[in-house]
């Protein structure tokens, strides 16, 4: 029973035009959510985060939204750069604390030039 | 400042034997987190451990799977006997001692288990 989900598995975007990636998640425990880029061979490595308390947050070109009554939040990157391309995991926790995370499936991101 | 160091990066292993994955967190982190992606799958969490403790191995299988974090030394993973679904991506992850708090957790390269 996936408790977070992304629905896509790859997406391709313009270089230079927004990308969005969704990701659901079915838990109301979690408070925490996270997203990660991962490259081929390498571990992921942390983007940006949001807490439950707020319904965005804004890493210069990275945007997350949350929308806790839908259960639903997602990642804009604009403009989109060629080196955005990579596999992008939504991840939650819940309580606060140090707890593991759980992770989506991933969405591979390719930016066309 | 290094990041989190795993090694070995890739490990060939014959079914039956035992496989020993380690983690040296980044300096001044005392959580680990374990971590493995199946292919074509997100990471699922297997462990979290502090300084000689397991703090959660909700997700580690029953049988075969150990893990610890010594006083001195990195963390270690060990599969004993292993089996080809053991075949696997397996990640380790630190986080600062003040975790309890909103913080991310920082991966390493991974530890690519190849069972033959």
């Amino acid at each position: 029973d996936q408790q977070v989900k992304q629905n896509s598995p790859s997406l391709s975007v313009q270089e230079g035009r927004i990308s969005i990636l969704n990701c659901d998640y079915t838990n109301s425990m979690f408070d925490y959510f996270l997203w990660y880029k991962k490259y081929p061979a390498e571990g992921p490595t942390f983007l940006i985060s949001i807490s439950s308390i707020k319904d965005k947050n804004e890493d210069g070109r990275f945007t997350v939204f949350l929308n806790k009554s839908a259960k639903h939040l997602s990642l804009h990157i604009v403009p989109s750069q060629p080196g955005d391309s990579a596999v992008y995991f939504c991840a939650a926790k819940s309580g606060g604390g140090a707890d593991g995370l759980t992770f989506g499936k991933g969405t591979h991101l390719i930016i066309q030039p | 400042n290094a990041g989190v160091m795993q090694n070995p990066r890739h490990l060939v292993r014959r079914r039956g034997q035992e496989a020993r994955l380690r983690c040296s967190p980044m300096k001044g982190h005392s959580h680990v987190y374990w971590y493995r992606q199946l292919p074509e799958e997100g990471l699922k969490f297997m462990v979290y451990l502090q300084k000689e403790n397991i703090i959660d191995e909700s997700g580690m299988p029953k049988e075969r799977f150990s893990a610890e974090f010594p006083k001195e030394g990195p963390s270690i993973l060990r599969i004993q006997q292993v089996v080809r679904g053991d075949s696997a991506a397996y990640f380790c992850a630190s986080s600062p001692s003040h975790a309890g708090l909103n913080t991310e957790a920082f991966f390493g390269q991974g530890t690519r288990l190849t069972v033959v």
